[in-house]
């Protein structure tokens, strides 16, 4: 079964260094979004692709975090320097089309000490 | 700006009962609903979706849409521990189809 991949699952780090997330969505999802999810809340968009192009970054906080889809197919985010208030779930999905049908990964956990 | 209202609970409900879980949503142009379901831990997963008024059915869980009030439930019947989990309500923007989810409710069944 197709699945939307992320790594890493789980990271730790120190307040000001950088991270990274990668995500590859599921063969032929020409749109892949980025969620934050904190703890008690539910996700928030950061950023969506249709294939290799932002249609919209309006919440991604642009000062410390980008995003990249080079090829059109995965996606890296990046945060740098990380703030304690960065400590989330951070969520890959894809859809085939816009349908309102999300394929999520497994997500990326991430805590800042 | 869109909101999508959930009470975050915890609702518990013995097994075997009805779970009704509602969802309220600011934005009267919105034509299309979602229920994801979120275990502890784990990634939002589709369960249901409804575009038309009145009830829509599939297994255990039927979805019920009320344009006019602007409300959006989910009844879960015959409730397993299984389905213990939080159900997010997200409501697409009309072109892009970018979700705004709720900050979902927590259901809790017990044995």
């Amino acid at each position: 079964e197709a699945e939307v991949a992320q790594s890493p699952r789980y990271k730790i780090t120190e307040k000001s260094q950088a991270v990274a997330f990668w995500c590859d969505p599921i063969s032929g999802h020409a749109t892949l979004y980025w969620y934050r999810q904190i703890l008690g809340q539910g996700p928030e968009l950061l950023v969506q692709f249709q294939d290799e192009s932002v249609v919209d970054d309006s919440q991604l906080p642009k000062d410390r975090f980008s995003a990249e889809r080079l090829k059109g197919v995965d996606s890296t985010l990046k945060i740098q320097p990380a703030e304690l208030g960065d400590s989330a779930m951070y969520l890959c999905a894809s859809s085939l089309a816009s349908t309102g049908e999300l394929f999520f990964g497994e997500g990326s956990r991430l805590t800042v000490l | 700006q869109k909101e999508v209202e959930q009470n975050s609970g915890p609702l518990s409900v013995p097994e075997g009962a009805i779970a009704s879980l509602n969802c309220t949503y600011s934005d009267r142009g919105s034509q299309s609903f979602f229920w994801y379901r979120q275990y502890s831990g784990k990634s939002p997963e589709l369960i249901m979706f409804i575009y038309s008024n009145g009830d829509k059915e599939d297994g255990r869980f039927t979805a019920q849409l009320n344009k006019a009030s602007q409300y959006v439930s989910l009844l879960i019947r015959d409730s397993q521990p299984s389905d213990s989990a939080t159900y997010l309500c997200a409501v697409p923007a009309p072109l892009s189809y970018q979700l705004t989810f709720g900050k979902g409710t927590k259901l809790s069944v017990i044995p």
